[in-house]
């Protein structure tokens, strides 16, 4: 079993919609849950983080962490085609520095 | 402000050379972290150095690989005996502090590839 589990996708919305990316993640003494964002051809770049059960919004973007069930999702409300990109879930099983363990990433398509 | 640096952006090498990898991190951060990202894959940690000191090297994949940040700043990763399984990109990340609130900031990364 993977560290951190992503559905590879792609995930397609039409604009407007919400998009739901889902993250499922083995250890249990995992610290802090991050999202981050790559486009095709760049660098992953930071959308969220979350630390405590519940949710976490910042614009668009709602982060859910239910350490219980050992899952972290993204919701990405209002849809635009420039959110297209992999979205990567990263999981810090540390307590020091920020050891991030990655999933593989969901693509997720949105069509105008 | 300039974000992390990383040179060269592309490499291409025979096997059995040896390469070394710069990354030039932003500016006042103390937190530099090596990842390795094959195709379609998410980063993986390889490396991760506070100030000088490196703190933890689980993630190298074997004693070819190795890495130093001799001042605290610029780091260089450095692969000895390449081997094509060594390809991927080569990413390079810092962050302000070292807890787990501060963002890592990725720098464009080096793409190895050894032929």
């Amino acid at each position: 079993q993977k560290e951190v589990e992503q559905n590879s996708g792609p995930l397609s919305v039409p604009e407007g919609a919400i998009a739901s990316l889902n993250c499922t993640y083995s250890d249990r003494g995992s610290q802090s849950f991050f999202w981050y964002r790559q486009y095709s051809g760049k660098s992953p770049e930071l959308i969220m983080f979350i630390y405590s059960n519940g949710d976490k919004e910042d614009g668009r973007f709602t982060a859910q962490l239910n350490k219980a069930s050992q899952y972290v999702s993204l919701l990405i409300r209002d849809s635009q085609p420039s959110d297209s990109a992999t979205y990567l879930c990263a999981v810090n099983m540390n307590t020091g520095f920020q050891k991030l363990v990655f999933g593989t990433g969901t693509r997720l398509l949105v069509s105008p | 402000g300039a974000g992390v640096s990383q040179s060269p952006r592309y490499k291409v090498t025979k096997r059995g050379q040896d390469v070394a990898l710069r990354c030039d991190p932003i500016s006042g951060h103390v937190s530099l972290y090596w990842y390795r990202q094959a195709l379609g894959q998410g980063p993986e940690f390889l490396t991760y150095f506070n100030y000088e000191a490196q703190q933890d090297k689980s993630g190298l994949p074997n004693d070819r690989f190795s890495a130093e940040r001799p001042e605290g700043s610029i780091s260089t990763l450095t692969i000895q005996r390449t081997e094509q399984r060594d390809s991927a990109m080569y990413r390079c990340a810092s962050s302000y502090g070292q807890g787990g609130s501060y963002e890592q900031y990725f720098g464009p990364g080096t793409r190895l590839t050894v032929t």
